[in-house]
């Protein structure tokens, strides 16, 4: 099961590009990273899911280097509503335990 | 049309009380789940049905009984409520075991306060 290491918090401003690293130093060859975005009092929601290289969608980026130990997931000009916890997941796409589970995750604060 | 609902999405209750959280999905998904958030707010999973199976059942008092009376409905039942069960209840669903299928779909919560 391949441990994820986030930092707890994150402070940014109004139009800045956030990126948010996590460490996941034991990924397996069939894990992919899964980015999940939780506003208070909400549940969790995906932002976006990648093996490798970059993935884009209309919400983030997801960048993934060749090793695949680590991946940043990249924010642009956020916004106050940005404001919420991301979680970084490691698991297999069809299914494995580390899909389940979510670390304390980074707390990010945006400022006017 | 919500994916996946709860119901309720506020309860205060006494200790040493049994209750009740309700949650349906209309996803079509196989798999369904449980998870408490603190305060916290650590998130951890207490439970998995799969096809109304049980397949995981982490460290949880046995207080707490799940229920799946078909794979679109997972409910929770607490039985002698103590004071550290004060948390938010999240209800999941996934279209495969053990999140498979790419995403994880989370309800609203349901926010338990025992007094």
């Amino acid at each position: 099961l391949a441990k994820t290491t986030q930092p707890i918090s994150m402070d940014s401003y109004e139009g800045q590009e956030v990126n948010i690293t996590c460490s996941h130093n034991n990924i397996a060859t069939n894990d992919y990273i899964t980015w999940y975005q939780q506003f208070p009092s909400q549940g969790p929601r995906f932002i976006i899911q990648g093996y490798k290289t970059k993935v884009t969608n209309e919400v983030a980026s997801l960048f993934i280097p060749a090793d695949r130990k680590s991946s940043t997931l990249s924010l642009p000009r956020v916004s106050l509503s940005d404001t919420a916890v991301y979680y970084c997941l490691v698991g297999e796409r069809g299914g494995s335990q580390g899909n389940l589970i979510f670390g304390k995750g980074t707390k990010l604060s945006v400022k006017p | 049309d919500t994916a996946v609902s709860q119901t309720p999405k506020y309860l205060v209750t006494q200790m040493g009380n049994d209750k009740s959280i309700k949650c349906e999905q209309n996803l079509g998904h196989d798999t369904m789940y449980w998870y408490k958030q603190d305060s916290k707010k650590f998130l951890k999973i207490m439970f998995s049905y799969n096809n109304k199976e049980l397949i995981i059942n982490e460290t949880v008092p046995n207080r707490f009984s799940p229920k799946s009376p078909d794979k679109a409905h997972l409910n929770l039942h607490i039985n002698s409520l103590e004071l550290g069960d004060s948390a938010v209840y999240f209800c999941a669903s996934s279209q495969g075991v053990l999140g498979g299928g790419n995403t994880i779909y989370f309800g609203e919560g349901s926010w338990l306060t025992v007094v």
